[in-house]
């Protein structure tokens, strides 16, 4: 059964810390995309790749988040330094960019700074 | 304003119960609307998938895009204690493959 698999599933760490989200995407889909969800904002877009290169950051804090992919098996999910406003659910999810593909996501980590 | 606009809830109904769930979104290019369903401490998971306008079935689901009004909507009929869940609408704007999702409505469904 193919899935999505993020890690780690719970992170606790504090402010000023780096944290390093990791997520393997489905095998032979080409677009991965990192949401952020808490319950003031609900799902929001950070950044998304297609064929590893990224297409859009817009959502995403540029002077302490970052996103890469490394290799198609891994993307990853950067914070640095750590902010207690960023503790929220780290969605990964991915797709194919054929028409009507829908997209699979992971199972969030969940993040708490304190 | 929101791209989209989804009403947080929480909704609560008996069993068997037909729910109604809605989202208004702002930008009328939009084409591709998708409904997915969460449970708690899991992630979303693709429900319903619509192009354009009119309606789709799908066993006791029914997804609907009223075009002309920008509104979405998700039925679910004879509804289970098992639909209780999160409920989030999203579009994909211009086949771009990135979603953009509404705050989410979270049902609950009393046996």
């Amino acid at each position: 059964d193919a899935r999505v698999t993020q890690t780690p599933r719970h992170k606790v760490t504090e402010m000023g810390q780096e944290v390093t989200m990791r997520c393997q995407p489905i095998l032979g889909h080409n677009t991965v995309f990192w949401y952020r969800q808490t319950m003031m904002q609900g799902l929001e877009l950070l950044a998304y790749f297609r064929n590893r290169a990224p297409l859009d950051d817009s959502g995403m804090p540029k002077d302490r988040f970052s996103a890469e992919m490394p290799d198609a098996t891994l993307a990853t999910l950067k914070i640095q330094p750590s902010e207690p406003r960023d503790s929220a659910v780290y969605f990964c999810a991915s797709g194919s960019d054929r028409l009507g593909e829908k997209l699979f996501f992971g199972s969030g980590t969940q993040l708490s700074v304190l | 304003q929101k791209e989209v606009e989804q009403d947080p809830g929480p909704l609560s109904v008996p069993e068997g119960a037909i729910v109604s769930l809605n989202c208004t979104y702002s930008n009328s290019a939009f084409q591709y609307f998708m409904w997915y369903r969460q449970y708690s401490r899991k992630g979303p998971e693709l429900l319903m998938y619509t192009y354009s306008s009119g309606n789709k079935e799908d066993g006791r689901f029914t997804a609907q895009v009223d075009k002309s009004s920008k509104y979405i909507s998700l039925f679910i009929r004879d509804s289970q204690p098992s639909d209780s869940a999160t409920y989030l609408c999203a579009i994909e704007p211009g086949n771009t493959g990135k979603l953009i999702f509404g705050q989410g409505t979270t049902l609950q469904v009393k046996p």
